[in-house]
């Protein structure tokens, strides 16, 4: 099978623009986690998609913000960037089975600067 | 509220040699599962082995065990006949609910020719 993959894997913008990344999951995988990943703050969850809908969230401002389309691919989208959004942003899929975690599985992340 | 902690930001290990690498968490729940994953140099997360927590038995993956102790909530992963390639982070984690992780902040391992 195909792993995760992330589009794209470099990015580069200036503050007060807004992104979006992309993130195809593993055939047969329904839920898509987010992460962000700082040197200072280390790897923090964002959100998770299940079936089109957001099925938990992290602390992050609504700036942050995402979705999910039925072939389960998700996209995260980051309005009027800030310097402190400069992160790689990982994206893991996993079956999403309810009632206990399932291993997620990583993609290569998408490196964003913002200047 | 669950947390993790690795208090091992780095270590290293002769090529060969067995390293064991430290993780304590905290929750109040009695079924979970715990994870270590490895980012290398590419920056591409792996996973490593998971426990469930009402397996007796530790996991065993390859090289790669993990000493699970459940009544100390202390999760150490060891890594036997070190290869150069095991050179990466390594991160404790941790269901918080359901797909939602929390990951401890990293013990980076090097191994030394």
């Amino acid at each position: 099978k195909a792993g995760v993959t992330q589009t794209p894997r470099y990015l580069i913008k200036t503050r007060g623009q807004q992104v979006t990344l992309s993130c195809s999951p593993i055939s047969g995988h329904r839920s898509v986690s987010w992460y962000q990943q700082t040197p200072g703050q280390g790897l923090q969850f964002l959100f998770e998609y299940f079936s089109e809908t957001q099925r938990n969230k992290g602390n992050f401002p609504g700036r942050f913000s995402g979705r999910q389309f039925s072939n389960s691919r998700s996209e995260m989208n980051v309005s009027t960037l800030e310097l402190g959004d400069s992160a790689l942003y990982l994206c893991a899929s996993s079956l999403g089975l309810a009632g206990y975690p399932d291993t997620q599985y990583f993609g290569p992340g998408t490196r964003l600067t913002v200047l | 509220a669950q947390t993790v902690t690795q208090s091992q930001p780095e270590m290293s290990v002769q090529e060969a040699e067995t390293v064991t690498l430290s993780c304590t968490y905290d929750t109040s729940e009695n079924n979970y599962y715990l994870f270590w994953y490895k980012q290398p140099p590419s920056r591409q997360m792996i996973l490593v082995i998971r426990q469930e927590a009402y397996k007796q038995q530790n996991a065993t993956e390859n090289r790669f065990s993990v000493n699970f102790q459940k009544a100390a909530k202390s999760f150490s992963l060891k890594i036997s006949d070190s290869q150069l390639g095991d050179t990466a982070m390594y991160f404790c984690a941790f269901p918080v609910t359901g797909n939602q992780f929390y990951f401890g902040t990293g013990t980076s391992l090097t191994v030394i020719p």
